[in-house]
């Protein structure tokens, strides 16, 4: 079946600009995880959704960074005023209930601020 | 979480088996072992888990010592499309949401 899927692949914009990546999570899934890994660097957790509720909202790395699910399904990660030490690639996860490790990942989006 | 320490690096030969060890001295009685890898320019992807039995499915078999302080993921067949990093997980299941990734072990697996 489908699995997770990001769009867009790529994104290149402006120092400053706003940014919307969209996670589409496998079907049947209620949790969802957004995860960013920067050139060279881990995986770094940002923030989960427990359907369409993100209970705990610490991870992001600053207040630029928003994130909302709706109807229980598609995920948007949203960067206000983008800055250079975004450029990463974001990464989608989606598990079938919270707590399940058994994590399905998207193929990322790598986003790119000059 | 139990601490875990991976070697960063490993090398196989194409057709033998890779065995990757983990260390998690620390792990508590209800946390589990979790194995992923990433692939270059991919996500993660879930290879296998286990609490203290030795599992085995199409991707791999994880061996976990008695006392639980030590795991390892076996590739019984490497191919060149095995070389990846490869990251051994230990968490609660049902507690948290995120998984916490370390450095791994780079595989490469050679002709």
């Amino acid at each position: 079946g489908a699995g997770v899927s990001q769009s867009p692949s790529n994104k290149v914009t402006e120092k400053g600009k706003d940014v919307e990546l969209r996670c589409d999570p496998i079907s049947g899934h209620t949790a969802l995880y957004w995860y960013r890994q920067s050139l060279g660097q881990g995986l770094e957790f940002l923030i989960y959704f427990q359907g369409n509720s993100a209970p705990d909202k610490s991870g992001l790395p600053s207040d630029r960074f928003s994130a909302e699910r709706t109807g229980g399904s598609v995920s948007t990660l949203t960067i206000q005023r983008t800055q250079q030490e975004d450029s990463a690639v974001y990464l989608c996860a989606s598990s079938l209930a919270f707590g399940f490790y058994e994590q399905y990942f998207g193929p990322g989006t790598r986003l790119t601020v000059t | 979480d139990a601490k875990t320490t991976q070697p960063p690096s490993m090398d196989c030969a194409e057709g033998r088996a890779a065995n990757l060890p983990c260390n998690h001295s620390t792990i508590s009685g209800n946390e589990y072992v979790y194995w992923y890898r990433q692939i270059h320019s991919q996500g993660p992807q879930y290879i296998i888990h286990g609490l203290k039995n030795n599992e085995t499915n199409e991707m791999a078999s994880l061996i976990i010592t008695e006392d639980r302080k030590s795991s390892t993921l076996i590739l019984p067949h490497a191919t060149l499309r095995d070389t990846a990093v490869y990251y051994c997980i230990v968490r609660v299941e049902g507690s948290q949401g995120n998984l916490i990734f370390g450095k791994g072990t780079k595989l490469s697996v050679k002709p």
